[in-house]
């Protein structure tokens, strides 16, 4: 089954720039997707199709996807982007949909 | 607005069946599949199955086939993951998600509330 691997935590200040990785094998010709859960609450969707982003998501939120690697990247850092992020692109061959493990973003 | 609402925290017996209903609201049901998605505590998503509302046809992660069903009511906008044999290994909050409406890949736009499910003796 596909695999999506991501670090288990990033730190970041306020007002700095986190990046947040998530690995498969190449997951540059899968459409990725990011979701953001805070504690007790549902997950909700920050990047779609690697790049695009929801309406009502903060222009702070952007993605990128190439060979092994896609990257959410949040930049200005606020202390409401803690939360864990989560990676999930669909995979046919097995199990469709696959989610990374999930990373958990602290704002110093 | 996209809404969708699940059904109450539920205690269960080990051996027991679940069911969690999620009731659609906002835009029309039969138009986006609906996935079900569970996390246990403390733990990441899991991706446990799908249901296109209009033919009801479904999908299921290879480790529930056999002890999950999913179903919907088209007249009440509203779908159901049933779960059976439950174990402790199943408590986990469950969440049903509608699918996005980009015709590239599966995401998850709109989420349910989310459903604890406990399962102890």
């Amino acid at each position: 089954s596909y695999v999506l691997t991501q670090p288990p935590s990033v730190s970041v200040a306020p007002g700095q720039t986190a990046r947040i990785t998530c690995g498969g094998d190449k997951i540059g010709s899968k459409s990725v997707h990011w979701y953001h859960q805070k504690p007790g609450q549902a997950p909700v969707l920050v990047v779609y199709d690697d790049s695009d982003r929801p309406s009502g998501i903060p222009e702070r939120f952007s993605g990128s996807n190439s060979g092994n690697t896609a990257t959410l990247t949040i930049s200005r850092v606020e202390a409401g982007d803690e939360a864990d992020y989560y990676c999930q692109v669909w995979d046919s061959t097995y199990d469709p949909a696959v989610f990374g493990g999930g990373t958990k973003l602290t704002v110093l | 607005q996209v809404q969708l609402v699940q059904s109450g925290a539920e205690m269960k017996k080990p051996g027991a069946s679940m069911k969690v209903s999620c009731k659609a609201s906002g835009y029309t049901f039969i138009d986006y599949d609906l996935y079900w998605v569970r996390q246990a505590p403390g733990q990441g998503l899991e991706w446990m199955g799908l249901i296109n509302p209009k033919s009801g046809g479904t999908n299921s992660a290879q480790k529930f086939q056999g002890r999950v069903t999913m179903t919907r009511d088209t007249s009440i906008n509203t779908a159901y993951l049933e779960l059976t044999t439950l174990t402790s290994d199943d408590t986990a909050v469950y969440y049903c998600a509608r699918d996005g409406p980009t015709v590239t890949t599966p995401y998850f736009d709109f989420w349910g509330q989310g459903t604890l499910v406990t399962v102890s003796s």
